[in-house]
Formats: structure tokens, sequence, C-alpha cells
């Protein structure tokens, strides 16, 4: 079975601090993506990678980093976290092509303080 | 751009009956899949179904079906026999076949679904 972890599952973190949300898959998939998912809001693309090194903005990239230095591990940053990050990061990895479906992780719920 | 529009935010459904949960789409591509996603409550998001966009004959996977009705750009899931375990946040998702689009997905907002014993 895939498999596609997160480092936490639930976090709290205080204003300002740099906060790394740790995702690892074991399908040597090509594409990673984080999500971040809202009441009412639904899935949000952050950032996505379609390689190592390679990394692509989705639709709400201000405020968050990434990177992908493995294929298997990618790693959202956020450089100093605020109170309005406070949501549930999901990853996901899935194959660059092809009718595979996305596989996602346990998510992570952060909470800023 | 590709846009997913799930216009329930909220259904119930009793026991053992029927439901049937709306998206629609707009993309001018001709070819794309499309896809149902489940996330139960506190639990990890599945694939429930997927349709490739050049096959007319509508997915099934027990007892999820899917109508896709493509010159109408829906694509609505239909639950059978529905069961205590179906409840959970639904997400259609589109995704194009292109590569310049790498393998990225376009999520609705997503319906949850009740099931009342």
């Amino acid at each position: 079975d895939v498999k596609v972890t997160q480092s936490s599952r639930y976090l709290v973190k205080r204003t300002g601090e740099k906060v790394f949300l740790e995702c690892v898959q074991d399908m040597d998939h090509e594409n990673m993506f984080w999500y971040r998912q809202d009441p009412g809001l639904g899935l949000r693309l952050i950032y996505f990678s379609y390689d190592v090194k390679m990394k692509e903005k989705g639709d709400i990239p201000e405020g968050y980093s990434v990177s992908r230095e493995k294929k298997e591990r990618f790693s959202l940053i956020l450089e100093s976290a605020s109170t309005n990050q406070t949501s549930m990061y999901l990853c996901a990895s899935g194959r660059l092509l092809g009718t595979d479906e996305q596989f996602f992780g346990p998510g992570t719920r952060l909470t800023v303080l | 751009a590709q846009t997913v529009t799930q216009s329930q935010p909220e259904m119930s459904v009793q026991e053992a009956e029927t439901v049937t949960l709306s998206c629609t789409y707009d993309t001018s591509e001709s070819d794309y899949y499309l896809f149902w996603y489940k996330q139960p409550p506190s639990r990890q998001m599945i694939l429930v179904i997927r349709q490739e966009a050049y096959k007319q004959q509508n997915a099934t996977e027990n007892r999820f079906s899917v109508n896709f009705q493509k010159a109408a750009k829906s694509f609505s899931l239909k639950i059978s026999d529905s069961q205590l375990g179906d409840a959970a946040m639904y997400f259609c998702a589109y995704r194009s076949p292109y590569n310049t689009n790498a393998g990225k997905s376009t999520f609705g907002d997503g319906t949850t679904l009740t099931v009342k014993p």
C-alpha cells in the first residue's frame, strides 16, 4: 500500500516561530503537494514539486516555502508563523502523468498562538 | 484555469437509502480525469472513484457510481444503500492529463455527508 506520512498530527506554535512540516512518501512518486484545508474553503494548494529540488507555487504560497532535497521527502516551512496560518495541512503525492489519484497523508493540525 | 464547484455544502441521508452528491466543473480541455475523494472524520483522505473523460461508460465501484455528463460538465456521485461508515466529507477533483499542469488536481470545496441511523 502507498503510504504518505506526516511528521506530526497536532502542532502548537507561537507567533513568529519557524515551523517545519515534514512529509514522506514510499511509492517513488514524482509529484508531491502541500495543501491547507479550512472550513468552507476546501483544499487550497500551497506549493507542489514534480522533481527533486523543483518547486512550483500553488494558489496560496505567501508566507510559506518548501524544500525537496530527496524524492521521498517534501517539507513545508513557515518562516515566521502567524495566527492566520492556523489550519489543517495535508500532504499528498502522485505520479506525474497518468490516471492515478493523489495519495494523502493524515494531516497536521497546526495551531499558532 | 479549471474550476470545480460542489453546490451542496452539507447533505444527509437515512441509512440504507441512496444519496447523490453534485459536482460541476469548467474546462476547455477535451481529455481529463475526474475523481471523488472521501475524508472521514479525523482520518486520511482516500479515493472513492475515478472517471476518464474519454470513456462514455460511467464508473462504478460497489455501492458508489457516478453520473458523468461531459457536455454538461457534470460529475455527480451516487451512494446506494448508505452505511454509517459513509459519513465523511466528499471532494470532487479535476486533473488534466497534460504535463504542463504537472499532475495537479483542482478540488471542489467539499460536501459533508451525514448518515442517519
